[in-house]
């Protein structure tokens, strides 16, 4: 079946832009993760979101940052007056339920670029 | 919180030749634990992961990984490896209750003929 999709694949935008990102889950999964994976930093968790609960943003690295997530469906990060050091490869995954034991399905990244 | 440690950030091996990536893990609560794998310009697929019961995991790929909890380290290794197992390795840890991940800053598998 069809996996966790995201578009777009690259983004590059100038610095002071917003962008906006956005994640289709795999159907039935009731979580959703973003994540983001730079060279100084690694994989870094952002913000998730467990069906209607209130999302955990305790990742979100300033309030440029935000997310939201439609219909328990679709999600999109916003970043707002993009700067360089925002430029990395965003990651969204998704799984069945919350929990530690649940494998979450990644997608394949948006590449953001800041110029 | 937890953290993971990666201590090799590349692993140069030859083809056929057997490979063990380390990962050492701190948490001071009970975790689950995973290796995923990240192909050159793919997003990350899950290799194996161990949540409970017998500490040694089998994954895909032929990989395994041994959990052991006395030294906190979920080292994974493989036999003999392919050319195609050249890739980036991450070494994660979620909480058994809280399912975000957090991940090691990797570790490139480089195989070469």
């Amino acid at each position: 079946g069809a996996g966790v999709s995201q578009s777009p694949s690259n983004k590059v935008t100038e610095k002071g832009k917003d962008v906006e990102l956005r994640c289709d889950p795999i159907s039935g999964h009731t979580a959703l993760y973003w994540y983001r994976q730079s060279l100084g930093q690694g994989l870094e968790f952002l913000i998730y979101f467990q069906g209607n609960s209130a999302p955990d943003k305790s990742g979100l690295p300033s309030d440029r940052f935000s997310a939201e997530r439609t219909g328990g469906s679709v999600s999109t990060l916003t970043i707002q007056r993009t700067q360089q050091e925002d430029s990395a490869v965003y990651l969204c995954a998704s799984s069945l339920g919350s929990g530690g034991a649940y494998e979450q399905y990644f997608g394949p990244g948006t590449r953001l670029t800041v110029t | 919180a937890q953290s993971v440690t990666q201590l090799d950030s590349q692993v140069p091996v030859f083809e056929e030749a057997p490979v063990e990536l380390r990962c050492n893990y701190s948490s001071s609560v009970s975790v689950y634990l995973f290796w995923y794998v990240q192909y050159p310009n793919q997003g990350l697929q899950l290799l194996l992961k161990y949540l409970s019961g017998s500490t040694l995991v089998k994954g895909i790929n032929g990989f395994e990984a041994e959990f052991n909890k006395s030294q906190t380290s979920f080292h994974l290794r493989k036999p003999s490896v392919h050319i195609s197992d050249t890739a980036e390795y991450f070494c994660a840890v979620s909480e058994v209750r809280y399912s975000t991940l957090t991940f090691g800053k990797g570790t490139m598998l480089l195989v070469s003929p």
